[in-house]
């Protein structure tokens, strides 16, 4: 049972360059969610999808594009890197149906560094 | 989003108890989380408490919550080595889809 599963697991970028990160989830989830981790400041949200063909944005889009073309996937794009990018990106999804209990599930993170 | 808010660093002795702090600020918050990061790791939750209870056991766990001051708290009982992670605490209200996380405590275990 794979879970939640994003690639790649590391990369570095020049600045300028573009990448796409890539979650998948195998527990038919409805939402996923994108956040970044910087030290002291926690997990904040980059963008999230409520279903499939769905996405919105959270508390810090900016730079970032999302889609969710399939349920099960949801693609974390970065048009042109940026130094202020550099972060570790968790991917998360859960069931869904009740608003309430919002149990997410993790992937184990990309470790993005943009030089 | 909500303020969620943890101190950033605890160190304990292997053996004693840890008590893992946080506040938050929204009063429409239904659940309360608790997730453990370890080194190289995404987050997994530990256990979660509904917003009408006041406390919850769980093994070496115990979650206290007090509601009408908007503080949470972890204790982890007899503290082991592998018990060193990021603890992060997290609520939700039922308006929305999303969780707002603390920053993380650091939990050292030492000899």
């Amino acid at each position: 049972n794979a879970g939640v599963t994003q690639t790649p697991k590391f990369r570095v970028l020049k600045t300028g360059q573009s990448m796409t990160l890539l979650c998948a989830q195998d527990m038919n989830h409805e939402y996923m969610y994108w956040y970044r981790q910087d030290p002291g400041m926690g997990l904040r949200l980059i963008h999230y999808s409520v279903g499939e063909g769905t996405t919105a944005k959270g508390e810090v889009p900016d730079g970032y594009n999302v889609s969710r073309l399939k349920k099960q996937n949801f693609l974390l794009g970065l048009e042109s890197a940026a130094p202020s990018q550099t972060s570790v990106y968790f991917c998360a999804s859960t069931e869904g149906g009740t608003l309430a209990k919002n149990i997410q599930y993790f992937g184990a993170g990309t470790r993005l560094s943009v030089l | 989003g909500e303020d969620v808010e943890q101190s950033l660093f605890l160190s304990v002795r292997e053996g004693d108890s840890s008590v893992i702090n946080c506040t938050y600020t929204d009063s429409s918050s239904t659940y309360l989380y608790w997730y453990k990061q370890e080194p190289g790791a995404g987050l997994q939750l530990l256990t979660y408490i509904f917003s009408n209870m006041d406390m919850k056991q769980d093994q070496r766990l115990t979650v206290l919550l007090n509601k009408k001051d908007k503080h949470l708290s972890l204790r982890i009982a007899d503290t082991q080595t592998g018990d060193s992670a990021i603890y992060f605490c997290a609520e939700s209200d039922s308006n929305d889809y999303k969780l707002s996380f603390g920053a993380g405590t650091t939990v050292t275990v030492r000899a």
